[in-house]
């Protein structure tokens, strides 16, 4: 079956850092991507959307600017949280959708991110 | 809007007992309707899908039926097992989209 792949699976910062997540479909294209966050024992909440090639969609009350989404081809998209706060810890989860199919959302892993 | 509700957990059962999660959504159209299922420290895996009304979708001893007239998509499985613990969550996506909006998960714990 189809997979993503999320890495890393966990990281540690310190405040003010940037880190770099990465998202991978590794046996198909992935023309969309998505990336969510998830709080303890809460729902995901969508962050935005990335297209392959343009900008990504942001959701209300996400900032661009923290959260910055690249998807340079049709294989990867990363997010990078830029100067992090001990706020920013969570995990975060990014899915794809296969551009042949109508098949639903592969989901990655999710990463573990804290900050001290 | 569209969302997703789904019943509070934690639930608990012990082993062979009947399960149900339920969900219920509201949306406009006729939205495709997902489960997923999340263990401990790993992403989401989907578990089953029903994209009209009245489909059932099922995998690994696991049902739901798409019922418009109820707008709900409850989890079913006739006997759980301990390697069933996990947080469970309903979905939706709107026609013509793939963005998925989620319930809160409801968590499920198997006794032996």
């Amino acid at each position: 079956g189809a997979v993503v792949s999320q890495h890393p699976s966990w990281v540690i910062c310190k405040s003010g850092t940037s880190v770099k997540i990465e998202c991978r479909s590794l046996d198909f294209q992935a023309t969309t991507m998505f990336w969510y966050r998830q709080f303890p024992k809460q729902s995901l909440m969508l962050m935005a959307t990335s297209n392959e090639g343009s900008k990504a969609t942001y959701e209300q009350g996400v900032e661009k600017d923290k959260f910055l989404i690249n998807h340079a081809s049709l294989t990867l998209s990363t997010l990078t949280v830029t100067s992090a706060h001990p706020e920013d810890s969570s995990f975060y989860i990014c899915s794809a959708r296969d551009r042949q199919d109508n098949s639903p959302l592969h989901f990655g892993n999710g990463t573990r991110l804290t900050v001290t | 809007g569209n969302s997703v509700t789904q019943m509070e957990g934690p639930v608990t059962l012990s082993e062979e007992a009947f399960l149900t999660i339920n969900c219920t959504y509201t949306a406009t159209g006729y939205p495709s309707l997902f489960w997923y299922v999340q263990y401990p420290g790993e992403g989401l895996q989907l578990l089953l899908k029903a994209t009209k009304a009245d489909d059932k979708g099922s995998n690994k001893g696991f049902e739901a039926t798409y019922r418009k007239e109820t707008t709900s998509f409850h989890l079913e499985k006739g006997s759980v097992q301990v390697s069933d613990s996990a947080v469970y969550f309903c979905a939706l996506s709107p026609p013509g989209t793939y963005k998925y909006i989620f319930g809160t998960g409801t968590r499920l714990k198997v006794l032996a």
